[in-house]
């Protein structure tokens, strides 16, 4: 199995501050998927962002972006001005192309008021 | 509206006996995902289906048994054969024709075993 790793178990940031997860994975593909998801306090898994590794251009949706390293092997997560529903884990995932995920262990975010 | 569902949301099952976990679908998805969910761990994969009438073990398929044999449907089986079934377990399924396909989750089952 493909090894995800998430370091910083729990991060605290101030509301409207910004806060960047790290993540690295282990592979000797050249072609594969990166994934982070959000899971509230409700358990519901959601998909936040999304990276294609032939894709230089590092993704973006509303306040969240990553960093993207693919000779590093690292997808770090940034958001941005963060908000009280922002609160979470977060799993960085990895798709080798064959359909199946390998999950981090998860950063959990706590947002400060 | 589309989504997965699963049922029941809280099981308890009591040492020795084997129990059904629901997945179902209706996002027209061929490929589904059974995960397990530990405190202080990622999600890892059981069983998964990338079609009906077939397969794959995961990484911690011993324990467990699937059956794919309806598109719409995934039931995992909880035999009494895993030795730590108390666990959050979570459904997903995926579209395999999309390009960067996401994997879309139900909303869990809490197993405790009494």
């Amino acid at each position: 199995a493909q090894t995800v790793t998430q370091s910083q178990p729990e991060m605290s940031v101030q509301e409207a501050e910004t806060v960047t997860l790290s993540c690295t994975y282990d592979t000797s593909e050249s072609d594969y998927y990166l994934f982070w998801y959000k899971q509230p306090p409700s358990r519901q898994m959601i998909l936040v962002i999304r990276q294609e590794a032939y894709k230089q251009q590092n993704a973006t949706e509303n306040r969240f972006s990553v960093n993207f390293q693919k000779a590093a092997k690292s997808f770090s997560l940034k958001i941005s001005d963060s908000q009280l529903g922002d609160a979470a884990m977060y799993f960085c995932a990895y798709d080798g192309g064959n359909n199946r995920l390998a999950f981090g262990k998860g950063n959990q975010v706590v947002v400060i008021p | 509206d589309g989504g997965i569902t699963q049922s029941p949301k809280y099981l308890f099952r009591k040492e020795g006996q084997n129990v059904t976990l629901s997945c179902e679908q209706n996002l027209n998805h061929d490929a589904m995902y059974w995960y397990r969910q530990d405190p202080g761990q990622g999600l890892r994969l059981i069983y998964y289906s990338q079609i009906v009438n077939d397969f794959q073990k995961g990484d911690i398929a011993e324990g467990y048994s699937v059956s794919r044999e309806k598109k719409e449907s995934f039931p995992l089986t909880v035999t009494s054969a895993q030795k730590n079934p108390t666990a959050f377990y979570l459904c997903a399924s995926s579209d395999r024709r999309v390009v960067l396909n996401e994997q879309f989750f139900g909303p869990g089952t809490r197993l405790t075993v009494l």
